[in-house]
């Protein structure tokens, strides 16, 4: 069975970094791309990044965090990250790691982690 | 900047057929675009329930299908339950891995 894991959510002041952390595991981790979906309290959900499998090349991200966040793949661990930097009152979001499927969409959603930016 | 367009609430009855839509602000939704829909209740992660424009996801009762309509992405739930009160997101394939979702469609049903 596919589980999804995010770790590492919390309270961080504007401007501050934090770094998300997604085990993955009832598949072979590293042949997948992965990426992180946030929703913003009462709002929609917005796709943030994307990892390809294996090499973890390329990457790509949406233009809301382009330059800030930064994401990468420990395939030895299971593990996907989200470094993220310099945050905003808009980043506050629950933060879903999800395993993409090809045919371009994403069958498997972890339970999400949740992000707080204090100013 | 793309943006997807989706209704932001449709109220039913239970039995009844409902037709949520996705759509580009600029231009049409395609099979290109590999448009899916995910379900999500409150306090809970979305769960997927079509892909590839008209593929069920395992488990997904057959009331739901996909489709193209028009020119937009269309979720139809054929006898609406109880259970399907929930929000529903469309996301569309913009090509180099990017993808897009639609602001989501609150759907009541009593």
């Amino acid at each position: 069975e596919v589980h999804l894991v995010e770790s590492g959510g919390g309270l961080v002041q504007s401007g501050g970094s934090l770094r998300l952390s997604c085990v993955a595991s009832g598949f072979s981790f590293k042949s997948y791309y992965m990426s992180w979906v946030r929703q913003a309290p009462g709002k929609g959900l917005e796709w943030l990044a994307y990892i390809s499998g294996n090499s973890g090349i390329p990457v790509y991200y949406a233009n809301s965090v382009k330059g800030r966040f930064t994401i990468s793949r420990d395939n030895a661990k299971n593990t996907l990250y989200l470094h993220m930097n310099n945050l905003r009152a808009e980043d506050a979001a629950t933060y879903y790691c999800v395993k993409g499927v090809s045919g371009y969409f994403f069958d498997y959603w972890g339970q999400g982690a949740a992000v707080t930016v204090s100013s | 900047q793309t943006v997807v367009t989706q209704e932001p609430a449709f109220s039913v009855s239970p039995g009844e057929t409902v037709t949520v839509t996705c759509g580009l602000a600029s231009g049409s939704v395609s099979t290109d675009h590999y448009p899916s829909w995910y379900q999500q209740t409150p306090g809970q992660a979305p769960r997927t329930l079509i892909y590839n424009t008209v593929s069920r996801s395992s488990g997904v009762p057959d009331r739901f299908s996909g489709s193209i309509f028009g020119n937009k992405a269309a979720l139809t739930i054929t006898g609406a339950q109880a259970d399907d009160d929930s929000d529903y997101f469309c996301a569309l394939y913009m090509g180099n891995g990017i993808w897009v979702f639609g602001g989501g469609t609150k759907l009541t049903v009593l």
